[in-house]
Parts: structure tokens; sequence; C-alpha cells
């Protein structure tokens, strides 16, 4: 597509409600980031794919949060047992390759746990 | 481990005001740069990218300068009109850190 297509739009759980949050790419883009993103505050890097290698998942901020990118393009951020803290802006953002290219985000997800 | 900060926090200026917002992050071994717009309860829109070995970027009425030595940015627009109104938030990429974001400063442009 166009650009980087985020799917839901908006999502309420109920606190314990597993949520799976899903990233189109930017169609050919190797690269791939999970952000989130507090009410008034930048985001924050949750984790990074190349291609279908999740590389650098240090973000995450617990384990109940799971990302995967079978076949290194459509990606999904998966958060189990939600509870209140995980209420937040999730971002997608794909690049064409590595480090020295420009990334370009989706939308968003708004997820709010009530 | 790179931190990113963003001065002023927010800012409000008459239409027609020529404007600099500033960025400054502590590690100065970044591959690059990126200046993204994010209007309320959207996404990211990238402004400009300007990379390690770069001095400066233009599109249109924007101008970011990156001045690695002294860990700091800043974006420049020109002619500011009230669809600049956004927030504009930096990012800094380290090799194996990826992008670490400002918490963004607001502007408001009065018509």
């Amino acid at each position: 597509g166009a650009g980087v297509s985020q799917s839901p739009r908006y999502k309420v759980a109920k606190r314990g409600q597993d949520v799976a949050l899903r990233c189109d790419p930017i169609s050919g883009h190797v690269s791939l980031f999970w952000y989130q993103q507090a009410l008034g505050q930048g985001p924050e890097f949750l984790t990074y794919f190349q291609n279908e290698a999740q590389l650098d998942k240090s973000g995450l901020p617990s384990d109940r949060f799971f990302a995967e990118r079978p076949e290194g393009s459509v990606s999904t951020l998966k958060i189990q047992r939600t509870q209140q803290e995980d209420s937040a802006v999730y971002l997608c953002a794909s690049s064409l390759a590595g480090t020295n290219t420009e990334a370009f985000f989706g939308q968003g997800t708004r997820l709010t746990v009530v | 481990k790179q931190e990113v900060t963003q001065i002023p926090a927010a800012l409000s200026v008459p239409e027609g005001e020529n404007l600099v917002l500033n960025c400054s992050f502590t590690d100065s071994a970044i591959y690059n740069l990126q200046w993204f717009r994010q209007d309320p309860g959207k996404g990211l829109t990238s402004l400009l990218l300007i990379q390690s070995s770069q001095r400066e970027q233009t599109s249109g009425r924007l101008n970011a300068s990156l001045d690695k030595s002294s860990g700091r940015s800043t974006l420049y627009i020109a002619a500011s009109q009230p669809g600049d109104s956004a927030t504009y938030l930096c990012a800094a990429y380290n090799y194996g850190q990826n992008f670490v974001f400002g918490p963004g400063t607001r502007l408001s442009v009065l018509p």
C-alpha cells in the first residue's frame, strides 16, 4: 500500500483480556518497528524486526508483550492479560533498510484498557 | 543510553513568525536524526531526515540543522501558518539502539 497501515484504529479491552494489534508496513520495507506512546509523551521503543527476524525486543515492558513478523511483512503485537497501564497508542513504523533510511509511521492503534 | 530532550515544551506564536524548535541528544554517535510532526490523535508524519554526515536539510519552509559535536539539532519554520500547529518530535537513531524520541514541542500558530 501507499503507507503503513495499522488496525484496529481503536481498541477497548477489559482488564485481563488478550489483544492483537496489526501492522502492514510499506511494501518492500525491510525494517519494522513498534513503539508505545503514552498521552503527552514521545514514543517509546518496543521492538524491531529486520525481515522476519526480531533483532531487538529490549523495549517490551513485560513478558505479556509479544511481537511477530513470520513472513517478513505484516507484523502483530500481542498483549496478554491486559492491564490498565497498557493503555496507550501503539505505533508501527517501517523503513526501507536498516539504519540510514527514513522511517514512516502508521496512524497508530489507541488501546484503552478498562 | 541515548536521551533526547526538546525545548520549549510548548510554543504559541502569531501567524507569519519565523520560529526555531530545539532538540538535544546526549550520545553524539548517531546515524541520523529525524524530525516528525504529529497532529492530535494521529500518527507521525516524517518531515526531514538528516544523516550523520550532513549539516542540514531543507524542505519548503522547513530547515533542519544538525551539530553532532554539541549534540543539537534545530528545526526552523519560516513564515509560520495556522496549519503548522501540531506537536513536533525529533528522534535520534543510534546503531543498535533504534530511534529515541524527545517529548515533543507543542506548537500553536495563531491566525
